[in-house]
């Protein structure tokens, strides 16, 4: 089984829907992050949680909000999609001794028409 | 100046090839670098760790020049297995636990 899962894999929703996606893992990390990914810019932190009690904004949070409901479990939620939200979303795990490494789950297509 | 920059290629080589790619980063204090190697579609995943002047893997080899603030990554006897986009990633200025990935270098070995 995969250590970092999200759901759903894809989405096509429409604007001003709300919309959540979840990130589940099983490395025992207290780090969790989530990032999204456009063709020619990269990865992007949206945002990041490095315990249960603690949330902070990455570098493009707007539009976005999280909550960390445990340590395996970090949610995004876009509380009123627009279309320049469509992009894949990454969620991904690092821990105390693993060199920062991060570990990311599959992906999310998200599309917003 | 971006905090890391790599060229977007594709560079299209040849089964057997040696390819090297560069990436320059603006942060001259960060310390430990990254390598992700990701698939079309796929999750990005570690490659390389870089700690010092460099690190070798096999057919891999990531090297570090602090004067001139780039790694770099040197493929060896390409494989098309190889072909991936790889991204290039150092810590920002104001956490070593964040990372800043780069936008990616795209492989294409071709037989």
């Amino acid at each position: 089984d995969a250590d970092v899962t999200q759901t759903p894999r894809n989405r096509i929703t429409k604007t001003g829907k709300r919309i959540m996606l979840e990130c589940s893992q099983t490395k025992g990390h207290d780090r969790m992050y989530w990032y999204r990914q456009d063709p020619g810019l990269g990865l992007r932190l949206i945002y990041y949680s490095f315990d249960v009690k603690d949330i902070n904004k990455g570098e493009i949070s707007d539009g976005y909000s999280v909550s960390r409901q445990a340590q395996a479990k970090f949610s995004l939620s876009l509380e009123s999609a627009i279309p320049n939200q469509t992009a894949l979303y990454f969620c991904a795990t690092s821990g105390v001794g693993t060199d920062n490494e991060q570990f990311f789950g599959p992906g999310t297509r998200l599309t917003v028409l | 100046r971006k905090e890391v920059e790599q060229d977007p290629g594709p560079f299209n080589v040849p089964e057997g090839a040696t390819v090297a790619f560069n990436c320059t980063y603006s942060n001259s204090a960060s310390q430990s670098f990254f390598w992700y190697r990701q698939d079309c579609r796929k999750e990005p995943k570690l490659l390389m760790s870089v700690y010092s002047s460099g690190n070798e893997d096999g057919r891999f080899t990531a090297q570090l020049n602090r004067a001139s603030q780039y790694i770099s990554l040197l493929i060896r006897d390409s494989k098309l297995s190889d072909s991936a986009t790889y991204l290039c990633v150092v810590p920002p200025r104001d956490s070593s636990y964040k990372l800043i990935f780069g936008s990616g270098t795209r492989l294409l070995v071709r037989p």
